[in-house]
């Protein structure tokens, strides 16, 4: 099993629609969840970071933890065209950070 | 502030040749991390770097190395270049290891 699982997707979905991307993991030492967007030909760029269970918003994102389950989750409400990209989640403990192989999201005008 | 700077931002190499690649931090990050970015095998960590000391390695070969200087800059090697070495090669700093990691523009290493 791999210590993180991320669906490749490409995810196709109409602008305004509410976009969920979801990420398992198996490691229970993992501590602190990250969510990246990278868009082609550039490096990644933080768009969350938690550290416990539970919700996190910035604007338009949500990021959810659920340790019970090791999964973790990113909302986009409102998509736009400008946030199609690929979105990595990653996951860290003491002494190793994780990335998931990333989702390909498009935004429909 | 300025963000991470990466140099150079592409590089043409052939095979049996070796590399070196080179980041600056943010102002004030003494962390620095390394990282291989390829299409089938996502983004692997290399090493990290804090106070000119390697914290930790990731699963790579002894021909990936690295440094980091007092002013926190860091500089990463590979000897013996490979085919499969061709990759976005990315680095991260952050004011402390754990903390929220910034990454820069990558270096994109070709090996003929």
């Amino acid at each position: 099993q791999k210590e993180v699982e991320q669906d490749p997707g490409p995810l196709s979905v109409p602008e305004g629609a509410i976009v969920s991307l979801n990420c398992t993991y198996s490691n229970s030492a993992f501590q602190y969840f990250m969510w990246y967007r990278q868009y082609s030909r550039k490096g990644p760029e933080l768009l969350m970071y938690t550290y416990s269970s539970g919700n996190k918003e910035d604007g338009r994102f949500t990021a959810q933890v659920d340790k019970s389950s090791k999964y973790i989750s990113l909302f986009i409400r409102d998509s736009q065209p400008s946030d199609s990209a690929t979105y990595l989640c990653a996951m860290r403990s003491d002494d190793k950070i994780i990335f998931g192989k990333g989702t390909r999201l498009h935004i429909l005008p | 502030k300025a963000g991470v700077t990466q140099t150079p931002r592409y590089l043409i190499k052939t095979r049996g040749q070796q590399v070196t690649l080179s980041c600056s931090p943010i102002s004030g990050h003494r962390s620095v991390s390394w990282y291989q970015q390829t299409p089938g095998q996502g983004l692997q960590f290399l090493f990290e770097y804090f106070s000119e000391t390697q914290r930790n390695k990731g699963n790579f070969p002894g021909r990936f190395s690295g440094r980091q200087f007092s002013n926190s800059r860091s500089e990463m090697n590979v000897s013996t270049l490979e085919l499969g070495d061709s990759a976005l090669y990315l680095c991260a700093s952050s004011q402390q290891p754990g903390n929220e990691q910034f990454f820069g523009p990558g270096t994109r290493l070709t090996v003929l």
